[in-house]
């Protein structure tokens, strides 16, 4: 499964737009992004997945570059309960293939 | 609907010792997972089950950790026994199928502490 890289922290405004990028140069074409966040002291939670188009949901967008080598993941009025550690993860269409969590980042939504 | 249950939530015990947990998935999931968490890093995969089989247990220490589903549904994950370097959040998470877009959902994690 191919690695990602996202920058360890990223500060955002409450109210304002949080946009989280992710780097997956490697991504093969049966891959799948997938974003999940982990609230401190909590289990992950799982925010959105796409494989070439641009996708959303109640929590978050999630843009694909056209290249598939990097996605975003918005959000879009980010709120104090937002602030999380935030995954992204591409993974290979297919039964039981696992995914593989990296560092992830660290964003702080302050007041 | 009922998420993912885990018990306890917290454990302290000194080195060598045992320890085990516990964790009830979402009704109907068919695919449970054990994850560990070392405090800083992103979880890592232990073992998967898929009903009551195993799929994936390439990264457990068979020496030391053992875990069960006999029945299809609740599974305990086990420790003995414990090493300092075990000190972490173990999380269990359940997904419906087994398709490559299934998603997973997690428990609140047990902190285990071994001193």
């Amino acid at each position: 499964d191919a690695k990602t890289t996202q920058p360890p922290s990223m500060d955002c405004a409450e109210g304002r737009a949080a946009n989280l990028p992710c780097n997956h140069s490697t991504i093969s074409g049966n891959e799948y992004v997938y974003w999940y966040r982990q609230i401190h002291s909590q289990g992950p939670q799982y925010i959105i997945h796409g494989l070439k188009n641009n996708e959303t949901n109640e929590m978050a967008s999630l843009i694909i570059t056209e290249d598939r080598k990097s996605s975003t993941l918005i959000l879009p009025h980010a709120t104090l309960r937002d602030t999380a550690v935030y995954y992204c993860i591409v993974r290979v269409v297919g039964n039981n293939r696992k995914l593989i969590w990296g560092l992830g980042t660290s964003l702080a939504v302050n007041p | 609907e009922a998420g993912v249950a885990q018990s306890p939530r917290y454990k302290i015990i000194e080195k060598r010792q045992s320890v085990a947990f516990w964790c009830n998935p979402i009704s109907g999931h068919a695919t449970l997972y054990w994850y560990q968490q070392i405090l800083g890093q992103g979880p890592k995969l232990l073992i998967q089950f898929q009903n009551n089989g195993v799929v994936d247990d390439s990264q457990l220490p068979k020496d030391r950790f053992s875990a069960e589903r006999l029945k299809g549904v609740d599974s305990t994950l086990k420790i003995q026994p414990a090493k300092l370097e075990d000190s972490a959040v173990y999380l269990c998470a359940s997904s419906h199928g087994t398709s490559g877009t299934d998603t997973q959902y997690f428990g609140p994690g047990t902190r285990l502490t071994v001193l």
